[in-house]
């Protein structure tokens, strides 16, 4: 089965840049999507085909790809952006989610 | 306005079944594919099932595979989830969410709560 690996927690202080990271084999030839989630909330679409930004979602969410390792970028970080956040990507026949990473803002 | 609704959950037991019904509206039903999407207490988000819009052909997790089966009435703008030999690990809040670009999901509902157990 196709993993998609993201690191558990990021810490960022107010103002600053976070990058949360998702990698897997392949990666270059599939597009990714992310997800922002917020306790007791649905999934929102932030991201998706690598690098485009759904209406409605802040400018300062971005996405970048290169090689097997895609970026969730999130310039000027703010208070309300603290959430767990997942890449996920349709693999041919199946779509695959990341574990996940709790941005902490503090 | 897009919007997803999903219904069906509840408290089963072990070996139970259960349908899940997502309405939804505000876009070309049966242009676009529908995926279900769970998330047990506290874990992150699995993939489970995915049914083309056109086509209608359908997609499986393994951890689902022959026990699911996904389904669509276009004329009522509807998609279902069939649960069968349910199972402990089964417990999970279930989303309702319509395919975007790229294999995203870029609508989902507030999701149905479902319950394996005796």
């Amino acid at each position: 089965s196709y993993d998609l690996t993201q690191p558990p927690s990021v810490s960022v202080s107010p103002g600053q840049t976070a990058t949360i990271t998702c990698s897997g084999n392949d990666l270059g030839y599939k597009y990714v999507c992310w997800y922002q989630q917020k306790p007791g909330q649905s999934p929102v679409l932030v991201i998706y085909q690598d690098t485009n930004r759904p209406s409605g979602i802040p400018e300062r969410f971005s996405g970048s790809k290169s090689g097997n390792t895609a970026t969730l970028i999130i310039t000027g970080t703010q208070a309300m952006d603290e959430a767990d956040y997942y890449c996920q990507v349709w693999d041919g026949s199946t779509g695959v989610f990341g574990g996940g990473t709790k941005l902490t803002v503090l | 306005e897009v919007q997803v609704l999903e219904s069906g959950g509840g408290l089963v037991q072990p070996g139970g079944s259960l349908r899940l019904s997502c309405a939804a509206s505000g876009f070309t039903f049966r242009s676009y594919a529908m995926t279900w999407v769970r998330q047990a207490p506290g874990k992150g988000l699995e993939w489970v099932s995915t049914i083309g819009g056109s086509d209608g052909k359908t997609y499986y997790a393994a951890s689902v595979k022959g026990r699911f089966t996904i389904s669509r009435d276009n004329s009522k703008n509807t998609v279902y989830l069939q649960m069968n030999s349910l199972r402990g690990e089964d417990t999970a809040l279930y989303y309702c969410a319509k395919d975007g670009p790229g294999g995203s999901c870029d609508y989902w509902g507030q999701g149905t709560l479902v319950t394996v157990s005796s």
